[in-house]
């Protein structure tokens, strides 16, 4: 596997169900993202993680549960979502800056189309 | 916070050049990204302007001044294939939050034969 690799790629789910989207990188990076893109809405960011430990939550419901067992990997455990939570999730990678300075890179895995019923 | 506009849709034919613009907003600014987005498909990294001026990759470009919180994106020579979805996006300052990006709502180009 190359890149940014997410599973599922897609997924139904009712508004009780607990699932949990995986995101891993095969890039050695330290700093990785999710986001939430809505159909006519900006990427949103909601989580940061560098070197393991969150460090930005963008005011994102506590339906939605980051883990970040390792630079490597990143989780997303949902449970009792909303209608309005489907989306497309994407995860990203990208270096830390104080490794290679700021350079406005990401590397994108391809989302998890997530539906909820 | 931050906010970012650009506009929404683009048409433009085969051989031409287009220019996509991206005013911004924003605290602790570090620099102006660019992406481009297939439908269906991931978004990809194309330029990184951190200062004044032109950057050049091939038929694409990028324009930053940050004294008028102003960028575009060129694309020279449209080919049919670079019919997507361009995202500018803004690095701002966060401390240990890797490249934390703040993006735009996207413009859609249209290549027309």
């Amino acid at each position: 596997e190359t890149g940014v690799t997410q599973t599922p790629r897609h997924l139904v789910m009712g508004m009780t169900n607990k699932k949990s989207l995986k995101c891993e990188q095969h890039l050695g990076h330290n700093a990785m993202y999710w986001y939430k893109q809505s159909a006519k809405k900006p990427l949103e960011l909601m989580f940061v993680y560098n070197f393991k430990e969150q460090t930005e939550n963008n005011s994102v419901p506590s339906r939605f549960s980051p883990e970040c067992p390792n630079s490597s990997h990143l989780f997303l455990h949902l449970h009792t979502l909303q209608p309005e939570d489907s989306a497309l999730y994407l995860c990203a990678s990208s270096q830390d800056p104080g490794l290679a300075g700021f350079t406005g890179e990401q590397f994108f895995g391809p989302g998890t189309r997530l539906t909820v019923l | 916070g931050q906010s970012l506009e650009q506009p929404s849709e683009v048409t433009a034919v085969e051989g031409a050049i287009v220019q996509i613009n991206c005013t911004y907003q924003t605290s602790g600014f570090y620099g102006l990204s660019w992406y481009q987005q297939h439908d269906g498909g991931a978004p990809t990294f194309l330029s990184y302007n951190a200062l004044d001026g032109l950057e050049e990759t091939g038929r694409f470009s990028s324009f930053l001044s940050r004294s008028d919180s102003y960028g575009y994106l060129l694309l020279q020579e449209l080919q049919m294939k670079d019919s997507a979805s361009y995202f500018c996006a803004v690095g701002v300052a966060g401390l240990n939050a890797g490249n934390m990006l703040t993006f735009g709502g996207g413009t859609r180009l249209m290549v027309k034969p």
